[in-house]
């Protein structure tokens, strides 16, 4: 099955400082959703994208629908400790007819130093 | 509260033996899914439900059955014939899109962690 290609792999970064990843496709995507999870739990959903080039915020983080449809952007603004774990993107195919499936990319792992 | 419970939390089995994970949800979601994730991995799809009674394979179905016989539960039995069934098992639900609504949002339970010995 396809996977999404996320990036960067793993980062570390310090509090304060702001966050950039991305998710990107070789299919036209038509829903985009970004996940954190945090060590042994489940993934907690982030926000949903519908729309290309749609930007939808939610408290510090930010995400938006790439144009071509191929890719998705996330930023998380003026990190803190409790935004460590590991972020995952999520995309459903154009073409993926009337199922409801999702494809999800590798994962980000994102640490924050004090 | 509404929301999706996995049990147990942590389960160990010999190699061998089948063993079954429950998912239960009060969300009233049609769709459900059962994922594997790996160290390192993202999540990949091992059968999913959009309607009691009926299911699909996902990318990954070898050696798992699930069965959806009431909307809320969404049991994965890992058969003997999984290989490698040492893993993190997430379950998710969805409404199912169609239904009024575009969205395609999964909401995910806490997992359980399977070690085969």
């Amino acid at each position: 099955g396809q996977q999404l290609n996320q990036s960067p792999q793993s980062m570390f970064i310090q509090e304060g400082e702001d966050v950039s990843m991305n998710c990107t496709s070789s299919s036209i995507f038509n829903t985009w959703l970004w996940y954190k999870q945090d060590p042994g739990e489940g993934p907690v959903l982030l926000i949903a994208l519908y729309k290309a080039g749609e930007l939808t915020s939610n408290g510090r983080l930010t995400a938006q629908f790439g144009i071509t449809r191929k890719d998705s952007f996330l930023n998380i603004s003026a990190s803190i400790p409790s935004d460590v774990g590991i972020y995952f993107c999520a995309g459903r195919v154009r073409s993926a007819g009337t199922a409801s499936k999702l494809t999800f990319g590798t994962g980000t792992r994102l640490q924050v130093t004090l | 509260d509404g929301g999706i419970t996995q049990s147990p939390k942590y389960l160990f089995r010999k190699e061998g033996q089948n063993v079954t994970l429950s998912c239960e949800q009060n969300l009233n979601h049609d769709a459900m899914y059962w994922y594997r994730q790996d160290p390192g991995q993202g999540l990949r799809l091992i059968y999913y439900s959009q309607i009691v009674n009926d299911f699909q394979k996902g990318d990954i179905a070898e050696g798992y059955s699930v069965s959806r016989e009431k909307k809320e539960s969404f049991p994965l039995t890992v058969t003997s014939a999984q290989k490698n069934p040492t893993a993190f098992y997430l379950c998710a639900s969805s409404i199912l899109p169609g239904q009024g609504t575009t969205s395609y949002e999964q909401y995910f339970g806490p997992g359980t962690r399977l070690t085969v010995t």
